[in-house]
């Protein structure tokens, strides 16, 4: 049974600030990790997705993996108000199946 | 921008009684996908769907579930006879293709389902 285990939060950052949110998978063979944004009663939205280890940037995001030690990261640089959401770590392992992760909720103090 | 649909936002309907919930997946994807999340659980994935038949399932998919592609644009989830634990939200999602260079979905809006 995969898994994807995220801290379920709160994480409160104060506006401007970098939120770190951290996710870990189970399986060595997940080869596509998302994040997605989730606002209260709505479907998730995708924000960035990484197949490779290292760094990838997209705007104010970034995305880390590092397959070594099953670990994937988003980065949000000069947090606003409107980025106040549950985040959401996924995987997929190459078939269509995504596996989620419960969710970091992030609040961010204006 | 070409966006998954669904209807109905929320549906109510009592215990042992059959549901569908329907969805028009963006017109040139190829995978169609179910999931559900009920309250403040994880998203789960119930079941994908690729040439007209069921491509994947997971353990929750049981035989109270099915799929159907009934026309050209169409989605739909039946469950045969629900029950109060299938109340939770109900994602359709639509990807254009499986491959896992391009393995990305698109959600659509959510229906609730309220079982009484």
């Amino acid at each position: 049974q995969k898994e994807v285990e995220q801290n379920s939060g709160p994480l409160s950052v104060p506006e401007g600030a970098i939120a770190s949110l951290n996710c870990t998978y189970s399986d060595r063979g997940s080869q596509s990790f998302f994040w997605y944004r989730q606002y209260s009663g709505k479907s998730p939205e995708l924000i960035m997705f990484i197949y490779s280890n290292g760094d990838k940037e997209d705007g104010r995001f970034t995305a880390q993996l590092n397959k070594a030690s099953q670990y994937v990261s988003l980065l949000i640089r000069d947090s606003q108000p409107s980025d106040s959401a549950t985040y959401l770590c996924a995987e997929s392992g190459g078939y269509q199946k995504v596996t989620f992760g419960i969710g970091t909720k992030l609040q961010v103090i204006p | 921008e070409p966006e998954v649909t669904q209807t109905p936002s929320h549906q109510v309907t009592q215990m042992g009684q059959e549901v569908i919930l329907r969805c028009v997946p963006i017109s040139n994807h190829l995978y169609f996908y179910w999931y559900r999340q009920i309250l403040g659980q994880k998203v789960e994935f119930l079941v994908s769907f690729y040439n007209n038949e069921i491509s994947e399932k997971s353990e929750i998919f049981d035989d109270q579930f099915s799929v159907e592609r009934p026309d050209g644009s169409n989605f739909t989830l039946k469950i045969r006879s629900t029950k109060l634990e299938d109340s939770a939200m109900y994602f359709c999602a639509s990807s254009p293709q499986g491959e896992v260079t391009a393995d990305t979905q698109y959600f659509g809006p959510g229906t609730r389902l309220t079982v009484l």
